[in-house]
């Protein structure tokens, strides 16, 4: 079942523009994941937020971490169209019957356009 | 860097055919997975596997199987295609530990007609 929900689905977006893209969930966390698919490629992780964690940073990359809302955001600074790909966050839930699950989204297709 | 590669990128099958996926990773990771990924669903987790020999299934096993008989090797076998198999399948691979960045391979697009 899916635990995570990415908003907005697509976003669209000029070259040094900012970008941010939300992901919500359902059940109580042990982290969140944020990971990025170039078309028709498999996926790649980008940063891992632990639930005890609120911000984290990696690069142009900022993570927020909202447990009291379950929400997360994924914030693209000073975007590149080597950055148009699918964005997803991934969830690992505290009662999952095995930790090494991964529960993904649907995610946000991000277009930065030149 | 942590290599996932994955035997097909492109595949064509017909309704009822015996489908062999193979995945192999060349880091020594415990934990290997198949998943599916369909637009407007997202990735869902068709088995996984966090041993050798060992398997479980995930979201949606019906019309799956798996196989681990090597560490780094890990199959996924669709016993009789169906046309609604038709879908990108990824596999990804990540180490023990309750914290698991996945790896993931290319992908295999399939197409059963």
């Amino acid at each position: 079942s899916q635990q995570g929900e990415e908003d907005p689905q697509a976003l669209s977006i000029q070259e040094g523009e900012n970008a941010t893209m939300n992901c919500s969930y359902k059940t109580s966390i042990n982290n969140l994941q944020w990971y990025r698919q170039n078309s028709g490629r498999g996926l790649v992780h980008l940063i891992l937020i632990r639930s005890n964690e609120r911000e984290k940073h990696s690069g142009r990359l900022r993570v927020t971490l909202d447990t009291s809302k379950k929400s997360s955001s994924l914030l693209i600074t000073a975007s590149r169209a080597a950055d148009t790909a699918s964005y997803f966050c991934a969830t690992v839930p505290t009662l999952s019957g095995s930790a090494r699950q991964l529960t993904f989204g649907s995610g946000t297709q991000l277009t930065v356009l030149p | 860097d942590v290599k996932v590669t994955q035997s097909s990128r492109y595949l064509v099958k017909r309704t009822g055919e015996k489908v062999f996926l193979e995945c192999v990773q060349d880091m020594d990771h415990e934990n290997m997975f198949w998943y599916r990924q369909d637009p407007g669903l997202g990735l869902r987790l068709i088995y996984f596997s966090y041993d050798v020999k060992m398997k479980e299934k995930g979201d949606i096993p019906e019309g799956y199987s798996v196989s681990r008989e090597k560490k780094e090797r890990f199959s996924l076998i669709l016993e009789s295609a169906s046309t609604n198999q038709t879908s990108m399948y990824l596999c990804a691979s990540s180490l023990a530990g309750e914290v698991p960045e996945q790896y993931f391979g290319p992908g295999t697009r399939l197409t059963v007609t």
